[in-house]
């Protein structure tokens, strides 16, 4: 059963442009929702988090917007830059359990 | 060290082989997670060591995944008669964290397996 659900599956933004990603989940226990980035050949790298007492959550051109009540997030990406031609993942935990439950990927490609 | 290290990088395995592969997580963290990623797909957990104690196998698909973390730091996952449905990235965490870990993760580049 997949409890988080990504989209787009990829997305092409010109540079300086928005990206904007949207991820939903179904479990309502689920306490702490990150971002991962992932280029090809590494391992995803943490880009920014947020936790449900907030609605947003900006650091750098990355925010995350939350709406607890639809159960959704999203990661918007301002002025995208070509280095910012990535996999994105959005993931969700609860506390009780430790484990990541990612979502399944937006390949974002930033042209010049 | 600075990061976690992951080895071997790449591995190819002939069906029916066992493999290991290995993870050395950053120094003095107490959690260490394997996730499995397959082509195209997001990160899914397999397993959770809070230091030598795996306390969740819960995603370990099948009794030919074994996963040991014995003196609480290197770990080393299993994989014995390999199925070409094995082949994808395996990824390692680590934590310097307790319970509620999922906060502090820092992932390995991982070791890709390709079961031929």
């Amino acid at each position: 059963q997949q409890q988080v659900k990504q989209s787009p599956q990829s997305l092409i933004v010109q540079k300086g442009g928005i990206s904007i990603i949207n991820c939903a989940y179904e479990n309502t226990a689920f306490d702490y929702f990150p971002w991962y980035q992932q280029f090809p050949g590494k391992g995803p790298a943490l880009l920014i988090a947020i936790r449900p007492d907030v609605s947003e959550k900006k650091e750098g051109r990355f925010t995350i917007s939350f709406n607890k009540s639809a159960k959704q997030f999203s990661l918007h990406i301002m002025d995208s830059q070509p280095g910012d031609s990535a996999t994105y993942f959005c993931a969700a935990s609860d506390y009780n359990t430790d484990k990541l439950i990612f979502g399944t990927g937006t390949r974002l490609q930033v042209f010049p | 060290g600075a990061g976690v290290s992951q080895s071997p990088r790449y591995k190819v395995a002939k069906r029916g082989q066992d493999v290991a592969l290995r993870c050395d997580p950053i120094s003095g963290h107490v959690s260490l997670f394997w996730y499995q990623q397959a082509l195209g797909q997001g990160p899914e957990f397999l397993t959770y060591f809070q230091n030598e104690a795996q306390l969740d196998k819960s995603g370990l698909p099948s009794d030919r995944f074994f996963a040991e973390r014995p003196e609480g730091s290197v770990s080393t996952l299993k994989i014995q008669r390999t199925q070409q449905e094995d082949s994808a990235v395996y990824l390692c965490a680590s934590s310097p964290q307790g319970q509620g870990t999922s906060y502090g993760y820092t992932f390995g580049s991982g070791t890709r397996l390709t079961v031929v």
